[in-house]
C-alpha cells in the first residue's frame, strides 16, 4: 500500500518569499493533517481536515499560512511571506478517521535564509 | 501545566537494560493513546496504539494511568536499534487533534 506522499522534499528560500508544499494521503483516508516540526521539538499540529472541511486550524498562523484540500484528497500548504522562524520540517499525515492511527509522510524540509 | 509533557532526555542506557518513559497530559476525554518512534531526520512512525488501559507487544509495554494523567512506555532488553526519539500522543478529546509530546531521546550503548 502506498504511503503518504509529499513534495518537495527540500526547499531553501529567502525570507519574505513564498513556498507551497503538496501532500497526497493514503488512499481512502478521510482525515489529513499538516504538522510543523522544529528541530528538537515534537510535531505541532497546524491544521486538520476531515474530507474537504477544516476540523481544527487553531494553531495555524493565518496571517501567513494557508492550506486547502479542495476535493477531499490531496492538499497544499502555503507560506507567504516566509520568516526565518518558519524553518522546519512540514509533515503531512493521514488517518482513516478522527482518533485513528496517524501515518506520516517523509516530510518537506524548509530552510528560510 | 502544559498540555503534554515529556522528559527530553537523553536517556543513555547499556544494551539489555530496561528503560521507561513517562508522558503527562492535562486533559482527556478518550482512552486511546499512541507511542511513536522517530529516527534522526526521519518521519515519526507508529510504535504502539492502545485502545484500553495498556498493551504489550514483545519487549514494549504501554500503560495508561488515568487517575494520575500519564502514559508510560517500558522497553525491556534494550537493543542498539532502539536508539531513537519516542513521541507520546496521550488521550485526546473525542478524536480531534492528537497532540504530540516533545519526545524523549533514547541512546542505547554497547
Amino acid at each position: 500500500e502506498a504511503g503518504v506522499a509529499q513534495s518537495p522534499r527540500y526547499k531553501i528560500i529567502e525570507k519574505r518569499q513564498s513556498v507551497a508544499f503538496w501532500c497526497n494521503p493514503i488512499s481512502g483516508h478521510a482525515t489529513l493533517y499538516w504538522y510543523q516540526q522544529i528541530l528538537g521539538q515534537g510535531p505541532k499540529l497546524l491544521i486538520q481536515f476531515q474530507n474537504n472541511g477544516v476540523v481544527d486550524d487553531s494553531q495555524l498562523p493565518k496571517d501567513r499560512f494557508s492550506a486547502e484540500r479542495l476535493k477531499g484528497v490531496d492538499s497544499t500548504l502555503k507560506i507567504q511571506p516566509a520568516k526565518l522562524e518558519d524553518s522546519a520540517v512540514y509533515l503531512c499525515a493521514s488517518s482513516q478517521g478522527r482518533g485513528n492511527t496517524i501515518y506520516f509522510g517523509e516530510g518537506s524540509w524548509l530552510t528560510v535564509v | 501545566r502544559k498540555e503534554v509533557e515529556q522528559d527530553p532526555g537523553p536517556f543513555n542506557v547499556p544494551e539489555g537494560a530496561t528503560v521507561a518513559f513517562n508522558c503527562t497530559y492535562s486533559n482527556s476525554a478518550s482512552q486511546s493513546f499512541f507511542w511513536y518512534r522517530q529516527d534522526c531526520r526521519k518521519e515519526p512512525k507508529l510504535l504502539m496504539s492502545v485502545y484500553s488501559s495498556g498493551n504489550e507487544d514483545g519487549r514494549f509495554t504501554a500503560q495508561l494511568n488515568r487517575a494520575s494523567q500519564y502514559i508510560s512506555l517500558l522497553i525491556r532488553d534494550s537493543k542498539l536499534s532502539d536508539s531513537a526519539t519516542y513521541l507520546c500522543v496521550p488521550p485526546g478529546n473525542a478524536g480531534n487533534m492528537l497532540t504530540f509530546g516533545g519526545g524523549t531521546r533514547l541512546m542505547v550503548k554497547p
